[in-house]
């Protein structure tokens, strides 16, 4: 079993959907990362996460420690933020523990 | 923000030789550098993780002798796959962290290898 495990695998939404990607661990964790990865294959950082919720432009992580859940909302979703999202966490120690990331497809 | 970057993006090579990849931190003194493998619609395999100056540290499976991986400096790691064979195709991609930030791991852009 995974310690991380994300659903959507795969998500097709049309222009302007608002999108949720969800993500459940079973390990205690330091921080949880939402990742995004585009067709080239470069890594971004979207946000690291503790506790409560985070926002940067239209893309908003939440996180739900107790539940251990996180989600990624995509408002108003454009072709450009097509790609593969990761979310993964750390435990305190060096390593990421990854998922296995879902592919977003947004058609205009 | 940090900057991670490798080199080569892409690289072609005959099956038997060797290929260089290099991964560096350009505006930060990176602790500890991770060396990842990703097959097409998976996610990342974490191989190994150097630290400045000593030996990198091999995940389960990963061997070391194929995949040698040299950490000199606080801004430099590289991974050598040594005779390298179809199945090395892969993508590779580094990260770096420093110790002001433990949590946190800076991706660089990755590496396409293909071994004909």
């Amino acid at each position: 079993k995974n310690e991380v495990e994300q659903s959507p695998q795969n998500l097709t939404a049309q222009e302007g959907e608002f999108i949720t990607i969800n993500c459940s661990y079973s390990v205690g964790i330091s921080a949880l990362h939402w990742l995004q990865q585009h067709p080239g294959g470069g890594i971004v950082s979207l946000f690291m996460l503790s506790s409560g919720k985070k926002k940067h432009g239209r893309l908003i992580a939440t996180i739900n420690i107790q539940e251990k859940h996180s989600s990624l909302h995509i408002t108003a979703s454009h072709p450009r933020d097509s790609a593969v999202y990761i979310c993964a966490v750390t435990t305190g120690g060096n390593q990421f523990y990854f998922g296995t990331g879902t592919s977003l497809t947004v058609i205009p | 923000g940090a900057v991670v970057s490798q080199h080569p993006s892409r690289v072609i090579c005959k099956s038997g030789t060797s290929v260089k990849i290099e991964c560096r931190s350009l505006d930060f003194q990176a602790t500890t550098m991770f060396w990842y493998r990703q097959f097409p619609k998976q996610s990342l395999m974490l191989m190994a993780t150097s630290n400045e100056g000593s030996k990198a540290t091999y995940e389960q499976g990963v061997e070391k002798d194929k995949f040698l991986i040299n950490h000199a400096s606080l801004t430099l790691s590289t991974l050598t796959v040594t005779s390298a064979h179809p199945e090395d195709s892969s993508f590779y991609i580094c990260s770096a962290r420093y110790g002001g930030a433990p949590d946190t791991q800076y991706f660089g852009p990755g590496t396409r290898l293909t071994v004909l």
